[in-house]
Parts: structure tokens; sequence; C-alpha cells
């Protein structure tokens, strides 16, 4: 079982860089969702989609965008990288119907430093 | 709005004692509550979790919680610590029509032989 797949796991960027983070699940889940995490914040959502073509905004989305074309992949985009985006990613996928909604399944994580 | 406050970031007990992690939530409407562990270098995986019907959840390596509305609280528990229970741990609240989940700040848990 494959569950959310994410890549790369370890990112170097300079100021000014952009790139993407990948995201894909194979549970067909309708929910996917972007958070950082940072030392003493817990996690803060970032973008979050409902389904494919439906997406919105988190907590804390500046600097950083999302598109849902399929229901298995949700990539997060950085536009022009900032020190203050060095962080853990975390992608994470749920169902939104039936007894195991709002359950999140995460991967692994993606560290991303800006330098 | 919702939000979560876990009180205490490092918690340490000794290995056989009783676990203690508390969560305290905020929320205009019923929640859904998690709670995750998170051990080095890894994603967050669910522990247990709270929606309807009986307070007192039970999850997975021997932790429990109790949902009390009337403290707005959801404290983990575990009678007795193992030292592979070492970990962060997280609680959630999930509200919402999308029921996107907000994260306290965590709780790191060591365990001391």
């Amino acid at each position: 079982n494959a569950g959310v797949t994410q890549t790369p796991k370890f990112q170097v960027l300079k100021t000014g860089q952009s790139m993407t983070l990948q995201c894909a699940q194979d549970m067909n889940h309708e929910y996917m969702s972007w958070y950082r995490q940072d030392p003493g914040m817990g996690l803060r959502l970032i973008h979050y989609s409902v389904g494919a073509g439906i997406t919105d905004q988190g907590e804390v989305p500046n600097g950083y965008n999302v598109s849902r074309s399929t229901t298995e992949d949700f990539p997060l985009r950085l536009l022009s990288a900032a020190p203050s985006q060095t962080s853990v990613y975390f992608c994470a996928s749920s169902r939104r119907t039936g007894r195991n909604t709002g359950e999140l399944f995460f991967g692994e994580g993606s560290r991303l430093t800006v330098l | 709005a919702q939000s979560v406050t876990q009180l205490g970031s490092h918690v340490s007990v000794s290995e056989g004692a009783l676990v203690l992690l508390r969560c305290n939530y905020s929320s205009s409407v019923p929640p859904y509550l998690f709670w995750y562990v998170q051990y080095p270098n890894q994603g967050l995986q669910l522990l247990l979790k709270y929606t309807t019907g009986a307070t007192l959840v039970k999850g997975i390596n021997g932790f429990e919680a109790e949902f009390k509305k009337s403290e707005t609280s959801f404290h983990l528990t575990k009678p007795s610590a193992h030292m592979s229970d070492a970990a962060e741990y997280f609680c959630a609240v999930s509200t919402g029509s999308a029921r996107q989940l907000t994260f306290g700040s965590g709780t790191q848990l060591t365990v001391l032989p």
C-alpha cells in the first residue's frame, strides 16, 4: 500500500528560486491538504482541496500555489522561495464522507531549506 | 473558529509510569477530535479519534482519551509508559464542511529508563 507519496524528501533552494513539491495518493480520497511544520507551532494548513478542480486557502497560503487536476495528485508550488519558507512540508488526504471523515493520512514529509 | 491548546510542550515520565498528555479545544460546533503521533523523521499517524458516541475512546498501542464536553478537553492517557512511546504527540480538532484539521503545537514525550 503506497498511501500518500511525497517527493522530494529533501530540497535546498536559493532565495527567489521556484519549485514544486509533489504529492500523490492512491486511496481515492476526495480531500487533500498541505501543512507546514515548524518547531513549537504544530502543523499549519497551507492549502486544501475537497475534490478535483477545487482548491481553497488555509491558514498560511501566502507564497504558495496549488492545483488539483486529478483526484490523485495535489502539487504545491513555491513561486519565489524565501528563507521563511524553510520548513517540513506534509501532504495529507482523507475521505469526505462516512465514519472516517476527517481522518488524515500523511506522507513522510519534504524537508525544504531556503538559503 | 477552532483552536487547540496542548499544555506542556515537553513531558517526561519513567518507564512504567502513567502517561497524561493534555489537550483543550475550542469549537463553535460539535467537533471531531484526534490524537496523532509522530516518530522522528516520519509523518504523523493516527492514534485515536472521537467523532460521536462513546466518550472514552481507545486507540493503538494502549492509548486512550476521554472527550469531556463540559471541560472542552480530550486528554490522552496510557497506564504504563514504554520506551517505544517516546515521540511527539499532536491533538487536533476538525470542524467545518471540509473537516480540515487544526493542530495543537505538540507535546514531546520522553520516557526515562
